[in-house]
C-alpha cells in the first residue's frame, strides 16, 4: 500500500517549456488535490477534484491545468512554465471533500524553472 | 476562509511538553480544527483533529475552549524527531483548507 505517489521527484525546466506532474493514490479515495509550497510558506491549493470526472479551481490556479484521468490518478500540467512557478508541488487525497476528512500527502515534486 | 495565527517558531528540550497555540477568531460554525506536521522534504502528515473540548490520540492532545476562537496542540515529552513545522488549519471541507506559515518547532538535546 504505497499511499500517494508523485513523479518526478525533481525537475528543471526552462521558461516556456511544458510538463505534466503525475500523482496516483491506491487508497480508493474520491477526492484529490494539488498544492504548491514556496520557501518558508504554507501550502496553497491550486486545483482539486472532488470526485472522478470533476475538477475545480483552488486559491492559485493561474498557469496550471489538471486532469482527473481516473479515480486513482490526478495530473497537473504547466503549459508554459515561468520562474514564478518554481516551487514544491504536493499532491494529496482524501476519502471525500466532506467535513472532517483527513488529507494524505505525497512526497512532493521539486520544480525549478530557469 | 478562516485565517489562523500561530507563533513563527518555538524551541524546546527533549522530554518536555510542548504547547502550540493557534488563534482563529473568525472560525465558522461548521469548521473543524486540524493540525498537520511537516518534516523537511516531505509532505504534511495529519496529527489530530477536533471540533470542541478536548481530543487525544496516541501522538498528541488538542484543547479547544468553548468559544473555539483558539486551540492548543499539546505534544507530551517531545524528542528530537518531533522537530518539524506544525500547521493549524480550520475549514469545513477539504477544498477549503488554508495552510498558514506554520510553527517551526526545534527540539534540542
Amino acid at each position: 500500500n504505497a499511499g500517494v505517489t508523485q513523479t518526478p521527484k525533481f525537475q528543471v525546466l526552462k521558461t516556456g517549456q511544458s510538463m505534466t506532474l503525475q500523482c496516483a493514490q491506491d487508497m480508493n479515495h474520491n477526492s484529490m488535490y494539488w498544492y504548491r509550497q514556496d520557501p518558508g510558506m504554507g501550502l496553497r491549493l491550486i486545483y482539486y477534484s472532488a470526485s472522478e470526472g470533476t475538477t475545480d479551481k483552488g486559491e492559485v490556479p493561474n498557469g496550471y491545468n489538471v486532469s482527473r484521468l481516473n479515480k486513482r490518478e490526478f495530473s497537473l500540467r504547466l503549459e508554459s512554465a515561468a520562474p514564478s512557478q518554481t516551487s514544491v508541488y504536493f499532491c494529496a487525497s482524501s476519502p471525500t471533500v466532506n467535513l472532517g476528512e483527513t488529507q494524505y500527502f505525497g512526497p512532493g515534486t521539486r520544480l525549478l524553472v530557469l | 476562509l478562516a485565517k489562523t495565527t500561530q507563533p513563527i517558531s518555538m524551541d524546546s528540550y527533549e522530554g518536555q511538553e510542548v504547547n502550540i497555540t493557534c488563534s482563529h477568531n473568525n472560525i465558522a460554525t461548521n469548521d473543524y480544527i486540524t493540525w498537520y506536521q511537516q518534516f523537511p522534504s516531505q509532505g504534511p502528515r495529519f496529527i489530530i483533529q477536533g471540533y470542541k473540548t478536548k481530543v487525544t490520540n496516541e501522538v498528541a492532545s488538542l484543547f479547544i475552549p468553548a468559544d473555539r476562537k483558539s486551540s492548543t496542540l499539546s505534544l507530551p515529552r517531545v524528542s528530537l524527531s518531533d522537530t518539524a513545522v506544525y500547521y493549524c488549519l480550520v475549514g469545513e471541507n477539504g477544498n477549503k483548507l488554508v495552510f498558514g506559515a506554520g510553527t517551526i518547532l526545534r527540539v534540542k538535546s
